[in-house]
């Protein structure tokens, strides 16, 4: 099973600043299979990156996927306020499909 | 317009069954694998399985905390996925999600609510 670990847990920023998310696998995979996912309060999931760098349909260019190997980052650029919210990594190569355990991205 | 709808939740006893249902509207849904998650109370997003279309023999996986107790089925006639909960334990207490599924998840249903507790 793949574990995947972000960082931080949270991050605490202001509207207009960037957002750096870490996600880091216990081992190397392909880049095809990351996914990022933002869930608001209350809110299911909603996907942001697939394939660890091309954006899901209307999603703005403010967010951005890297990353390759072990190591992949979600950048977001320019901080809204509808932003705030949890951010999750997914690895979805392989058998089970896993999940980080979230990075929350609040107002400071 | 892609929209997926979770129903079937509730309040169920320990060892009790339960089958949510996810109908699926706006897209092919016989060309698309589709996949279950749930989220525990404040906790984060866990895998339950997913089942691929029939182009791709329709097979199933499952994470291993629920093998062999939750079995996922989908009637293509009627565009809708089943989540069939068997033996349910107070640690199955989640939101349960459906999604189309393309390997990672582009739609998601807003999810139903399943409290397992005497």
């Amino acid at each position: 099973e793949i574990v995947l670990t972000q960082s931080p847990g949270t991050l605490s920023l202001s509207p207009g600043e960037t957002a750096t998310l870490s996600c880091r696998a216990s081992q190397s995979f392909s880049s095809s299979y990351l996914g990022w996912y933002q869930q608001r309060p209350g809110q299911a999931p909603r996907l942001l990156i697939y394939g660890a760098s091309s954006r899901a349909t209307g999603i703005p260019d403010r967010f951005s996927g890297s990353g390759s190997g072990t190591d992949f980052t979600l950048t977001i650029s320019r901080l809204e306020p509808e932003d705030f919210a949890v951010y999750y990594c997914q690895q979805y190569g392989s058998s089970p499909v896993t999940f980080g355990q979230g990075t929350k991205l609040e107002i400071k | 317009e892609v929209r997926l709808v979770e129903s079937g939740g509730g309040l169920v006893q320990p060892g009790r069954s339960l089958r949510l249902s996810c109908t699926s509207s706006g897209f092919t849904f016989g060309d698309y694998a589709m996949s279950w998650f749930r989220q525990a109370p404040g906790k984060g997003l866990e895998w339950v399985g997913f089942i691929r279309s029939k182009a791709y023999g329709g097979t199933t996986e499952y994470a291993a905390s629920v093998k062999g107790t939750f079995t996922i089925s989908r009637d293509d006639s009627k565009n809708i996925a089943y989540l069939q909960m068997n033996s349910l334990k107070s640690e199955d207490t989640a939101v349960y999600y459906c999604t189309r599924a393309k390997g990672y998840s582009d739609y998601w249903g807003q999810g139903t609510l399943v409290t397992v507790s005497s």
